[in-house]
């Protein structure tokens, strides 16, 4: 029969505009969310990270923001280049206190358009 | 840094095979993690070790999957006998105790 794959979403921005990805959580008792970007035949490449004491988080072009009532991440791109064409995924972890897995998102394709 | 390290980076067998990947993680990272990735169920965690114990299996899919880690420099996955449903891009990474992951460049495993 025919298989199925995920159909993940996609995102398309003209070059230069400002972009924002979202990502919804399950677990409530998670406290520490990263964004991994992931281009065509690599691994996933750590973008930023926010634990949940807070709500916000700037690094270089990014912002995180996070939602704790409503469970909600998302990821800012400033001033969108053509290298930032890849897959999104956020992931999240749970309190634990050591470095544990991460549950990953199901991802999010960004696509910048010249 | 040469960041985390696999091999091969492809490789294709038939059903019924032993396939053995492998890790070099990253110099002084404490924890090592194996995820597989594929376009049915995305990017899975199967087990990862914190000081060389193994710390967590449960998303290890059955018994013909094993991972090792006999010191802080090498691990292993292996798979015995494999099967055409066990093909993936298979990912280590590796991380302090602070927490954020780093990824290799993975391995695209092909069941035949």
């Amino acid at each position: 029969g025919e298989s199925v794959g995920l159909h993940l979403p996609t995102l398309s921005v003209q070059e230069g505009d400002n972009s924002i990805i979202n990502c919804a959580y399950s677990n409530s008792a998670s406290d520490y969310f990263i964004w991994y970007k992931q281009e065509s035949g690599k691994g996933p490449q750590f973008i930023i990270d926010i634990r949940s004491n807070m709500d916000k988080r700037q690094g270089q072009r990014v912002t995180v923001l996070l939602n704790k009532t409503v469970k909600h991440l998302s990821l800012q791109i400033a001033a969108t280049q053509p290298g930032d064409s890849a897959v999104y995924f956020c992931a999240e972890k749970t309190a634990g206190g050591g470095a544990d897995g991460l549950t990953f998102g199901k991802g999010t394709h960004l696509i910048i358009q010249p | 840094d040469a960041g985390v390290i696999q091999s091969p980076r492809h490789e294709v067998t038939e059903m019924g095979q032993e396939v053995t990947l492998r890790c070099k993680p990253i110099s002084g990272h404490n924890s090592l993690f194996w995820y597989r990735q594929t376009m049915m169920r995305g990017l899975e965690l199967l087990i990862y070790f914190n000081n060389n114990v193994p710390i967590d299996d449960s998303g290890m899919p059955e018994d013909r999957f094993s991972a090792k880690m006999p010191n802080a420099s090498f691990s292993t996955l292996k798979i015995q006998p494999s099967e055409p449903r066990d093909s993936a891009v298979y990912f280590c990474a590796s991380s302090s105790r602070l927490g954020e992951q780093y990824f290799g460049p993975g391995t695209r495993l092909t069941v035949t």
